[in-house]
């Protein structure tokens, strides 16, 4: 059981607008610790999209962005492409005194 | 261009120590950022198992602690994991990782991952 809550699975078509949520608590995002996401293609290491709750890192494409409200953040992708179909995690700070990610999100391009 | 690379056994004993090295290339370990050791098990999230600075402060994930040691070498431009006392349940993909600023942010450079497994 993760820390922060994703939906297992999302979908959308090419060219469309999907979101992915992330829900977490007090103790992390509802205490305003930064959020950060990331993309992970089967077999390979997961590359950070934003860090920071709403910074990309050079190179990240502006079709990538993300938002946080209270306990929650989400990560939005326009103008999806083939290739945008991989697994997306967030990641915050728990009051735990531990890192934390949420348990992932497939995303399916149909 | 930063890298960084994973080595150490591919397969550990139960009870065991699990131990790895990640080593820094293009560029140097610096107090600038964290140095930090994730892992994901076969077909499972990602977990923090615990972050070092350059002067070697360290921070773990609570459930990990008691098992963990992560050590630096400035020298060799390396740092360690040491989980000791493994199960099959530490079976998993590690990777060492660089925030990209504070503890407390994303990472932004990863090692490949190396697979761990534990059964004896």
């Amino acid at each position: 059981q993760s820390v922060l809550t994703q939906p297992p699975s999302v979908s959308g078509a090419p060219g469309q607008r999907v979101t992915i949520s992330c829900t977490g608590s007090s103790s992390n995002i509802g205490a305003n610790y930064d959020v950060h996401w990331y993309r992970q293609f089967p077999g390979t290491a997961p590359k950070l999209l934003i860090n920071g709750n709403t910074n990309r890192p050079s190179g990240v494409p502006d079709r990538f962005s993300a938002s946080r409200s209270g306990t929650s953040a989400s990560l939005a992708i326009t103008g999806l492409q083939a290739e945008d179909e991989a697994d997306y995690y967030c990641q915050s700070y728990d009051s735990s005194l531990s890192v934390v990610f949420g348990g992932g999100t497939k995303l399916t391009v149909l | 261009q930063l890298q960084l690379q994973e080595s150490g056994p591919g397969l550990v004993k139960p009870s065991e120590t699990l131990s790895l090295t990640c080593a820094v290339s293009g560029g140097s370990l610096s107090n600038d950022y964290y140095w930090g050791w994730l892992r994901q098990p076969p077909g499972k999230g990602l977990q923090w198992i615990g972050s070092i600075s350059y002067s070697g402060s360290t921070y773990f994930n609570p459930s990990l602690k008691s098992r963990v040691t992560i050590s630096v070498d400035t020298s060799k431009n390396q740092f360690s994991l040491r989980l000791k006392s493994v199960t099959a349940a530490d079976t998993a993909v590690y990777y060492c990782a660089r925030t990209i600023a504070d503890r407390l942010s994303g990472f932004d450079y990863w090692g490949r991952g190396t697979l761990v497994a534990v059964s004896s």
